[in-house]
């Protein structure tokens, strides 16, 4: 099974801050990589598929970036509905699986 | 407009099943491959099964595998999920996600229902 490993697992961060999450894959994956925005009693939310495309509707402060092992989400600029839980998952092989998650919190 | 909307959970004891189901609208639903992920009380997520959108292709997480069935009924715009011999630790909260096609990625999700596990 290919484990992926997310870092940090929370950060605190103010409105305006710039905000980088890591996810670490066990073995390549090309860009079978998707990340994941979830709010408290909420379902996720689709931010970035195929590592670095922009799901419609989501604003382009977020990107993602990388390829093979390592991946990157950004958040630009930090809004205030930006504060939440962000989820990495890999789409490579099956079973899938998820990171631990990044709670971006605020400071 | 694309809806998601999971119906059957409950409280059920430690040895007993449960049927999900999800109910799509709004798009063509035997184009898709379908999912369920779970969420423990306080936890990450957790990816559970897919199946493919003729019912082609199943897999399932090694957690649940053997006890737990994934189905659809293209007609009927319904996903499924049979939950046998339940533990504690399958308590979650159950969504179903539509795969984003072709790429990786669930671009629509329910709301989720909960299941409880327990005596």
């Amino acid at each position: 099974d290919i484990q992926m490993t997310q870092s940090p697992s929370s950060v605190s961060a103010s409105v305006g801050d710039r905000v980088t999450i890591t996810c670490q894959a066990s073995q390549g994956i090309s860009s079978w990589l998707a990340w994941y925005q979830q709010k408290p009693g909420k379902a996720p939310k689709l931010l970035i598929y195929a590592a670095s495309s922009l799901q419609s509707g989501v604003p382009s402060r977020f990107s993602g970036s990388g390829s093979g092992t390592d991946f990157t989400l950004t958040i630009s600029s930090l809004q205030p509905e930006d504060f939440a839980t962000y989820y990495c998952q890999q789409a490579n092989s099956f079973p899938l699986t998820f990171g631990g998650g990044t709670k971006v919190e605020i400071k | 407009e694309v809806q998601l909307v999971e119906s059957g959970g409950g409280l059920v004891k430690p040895g007993g099943s449960l049927r999900l189901s999800c109910a799509a609208s709004g798009f063509t639903f035997s184009s898709y491959s379908m999912n369920w992920v779970r969420q423990a009380p306080g936890k990450g997520l957790e990816w559970v099964s897919s199946i493919s959108s003729s019912s082609s292709y199943i897999y399932y997480a090694d957690s649940v595998k053997g006890r737990f069935t994934i189905s659809r009924d293209n007609a009927k715009n319904s996903l499924y999920l049979q939950m046998n011999s339940l533990r504690a630790e399958d308590t979650a909260v159950y969504y179903c996600a539509r795969d984003v096609a072709a790429t990786p990625g669930h671009d629509y999700w329910g709301q989720g229902t909960l299941v409880t596990v327990s005596s």
